[in-house]
């Protein structure tokens, strides 16, 4: 079974400085890895996938994200942070190709705090 | 296109009572799942559905019950609610294949005293 591992329950970061959100995931089998994004009283919204190719990925509002195979990561960063950044983000796995690849397995999610 | 509507948003019962939360997608969906959301948690899955009549455990189903009559609708239910299940509940749908990851509602806020 899948599982992920979100490395800082919060971040508190300030306007216009950069951060990277770590997420590490466990499978024996190949995945494909998704970051959510949460803004207070909503659900999520997706902010970027990896599925197969390019390990850097670009998702919305400015975010991207590296796949590293041999560590097992998916880390999130942005290069400048703004006050609406400010929510909880979700790294999750589910396993790519066919057969009982329904459940997406989540991170406990980190608390993204941009203050000015 | 409305894509995944969960209703009520809010929700307070007293312990014992039951209740059913609703869930409707209008993307033709085959995938829908329930996730509970728990401070600190992160989401947990509670129980899914891979089509019209297929239904299966998640990791967290006990207490609760789904079916799946139709393509769009996929309700949960809580038998005799508990204190620990106060939660937020997020419904959540996606195609065939996991590559798009899932829609998710907006989430039912629900409350047992």
């Amino acid at each position: 079974a899948q599982s992920v591992t979100q490395l800082d329950s919060q971040v508190p970061v300030f306007e216009e400085a950069p951060v990277e959100l770590r997420c590490n995931y466990s499978s024996s089998v190949s995945v494909y890895l998704f970051w959510y994004v949460q803004y207070p009283n909503q659900g999520l919204q997706l902010l970027l996938k990896y599925l197969s190719g390019s390990t850097l990925v670009k998702g919305i509002n400015g975010f991207e994200a590296e796949f590293n195979k041999s560590q097992t990561s998916f880390h999130l960063r942005k290069p400048s942070v703004h006050i609406s950044d400010t929510a909880e983000y979700f790294c999750a796995v589910t396993l790519s190709g066919g057969g009982s690849n329904y459940k997406l397995t989540f991170g406990k999610g980190t608390l993204l705090t941009v203050n000015p | 296109n409305a894509g995944v509507t969960q209703t009520p948003e809010f929700q307070v019962l007293k312990t014992g009572q039951s209740m059913t939360l609703q869930c409707a997608q209008d993307m033709n969906h085959e995938y829908m799942s329930w996730y509970r959301q728990d401070p600190g948690m992160g989401l947990r899955l509670i129980h899914y559905s891979v089509g019209a009549g297929i239904t299966d455990q998640g990791e967290v189903p006990n207490g609760y019950n789904v079916s799946r009559s139709t393509t769009e609708d996929f309700p949960l239910r809580l038998l005799s609610a508990a204190p620990s299940q106060t939660s937020v509940y997020f419904c959540a749908s996606r195609t065939g294949t996991g590559a798009h990851g899932y829609t998710f509602g907006s989430g039912t806020r629900l409350t047992v005293v």
